[in-house]
């Protein structure tokens, strides 16, 4: 199972939106509502930012909303502000009743 | 508190085994879906094993089938990764995760190093 799709890095305007997406195929992403995803600050675990594909867990700010179109999904960060400098992944469940994540996107603010 | 800890990571010599330990407090582990999750060094996530709530299913990624086995043990509150026929490409900090099909917590993880 090969990793998802995922730009490597994303950047900017403090203040302003950007946008990950991820793409995989019909056999993942494009199949089914289990796309979550996730931020990685530098030495830290990951934590859960959006889950089954647009739903944001409890004391995750709004600015986090998630989306999806055919085999591709999308995260999205309004209003972008300096903690939110980190790494961000999707995962998604797959055909063979598997997990995969994506390849990792490193979001910079300018 | 809610929490998972991790324990057992290393340095192992190419070919040996090691096991894996995340232990479970403050919530209910037996009604919660498991995984293992890895990253190597500077590289990123990478999806190793599930094991539903009873431990009726259990799936593990190509990478290390037939090597690795996820396993729980509900009166120990405790999930465990057993890892056999170690290789380098294993080195990384393995990660536990609750959840099935997203996890919404996390544990601080374990380094494993294979190394000669």
């Amino acid at each position: 199972q090969s990793a998802l799709t995922q730009p490597a890095s994303v950047s900017g305007s403090l203040g302003q939106s950007v946008t990950i997406s991820c793409t995989g195929t019909n056999s993942d992403v494009g199949g089914y509502k289990y796309v979550s995803w996730y931020q990685q600050h530098p030495d830290k675990a990951p934590k859960l930012m959006i889950y089954d594909v647009s739903n944001r867990p409890s004391g995750v700010s709004d600015r986090f909303s998630g989306s999806k179109s055919g085999n591709t999904a999308s995260l999205t960060i309004s209003g972008l502000q300096a903690e939110d400098e980190a790494d961000y992944y999707c995962r998604s469940y797959t055909s063979s009743s598997t997990y995969v994540f994506g390849s990792g996107t490193k979001v910079t603010g300018l | 508190q809610v929490q998972l800890v991790e324990s057992g990571g290393g340095v192992v010599q190419p070919g040996r085994s090691l096991r894996l330990s995340c232990a479970a407090s403050g919530f209910t582990f037996s009604s919660f879906a498991m995984h293992w999750v890895r990253q190597a060094p500077g590289k990123g996530l990478e999806w190793v094993a599930f094991i539903s709530y009873d431990s009726s299913n259990q799936y593990c990624a190509d990478s290390v089938k037939g090597r690795f086995t996820i396993s729980r043990d509900k009166s120990r509150n405790t999930l465990y990764l057993q890892m056999n026929s170690l290789r380098g490409d294993d080195t990384a900090v393995y990660y536990c995760a609750r959840g099935g099909t997203y996890s919404d917590l996390w544990g601080q993880g374990t380094l494993v190093t294979v190394s000669s």
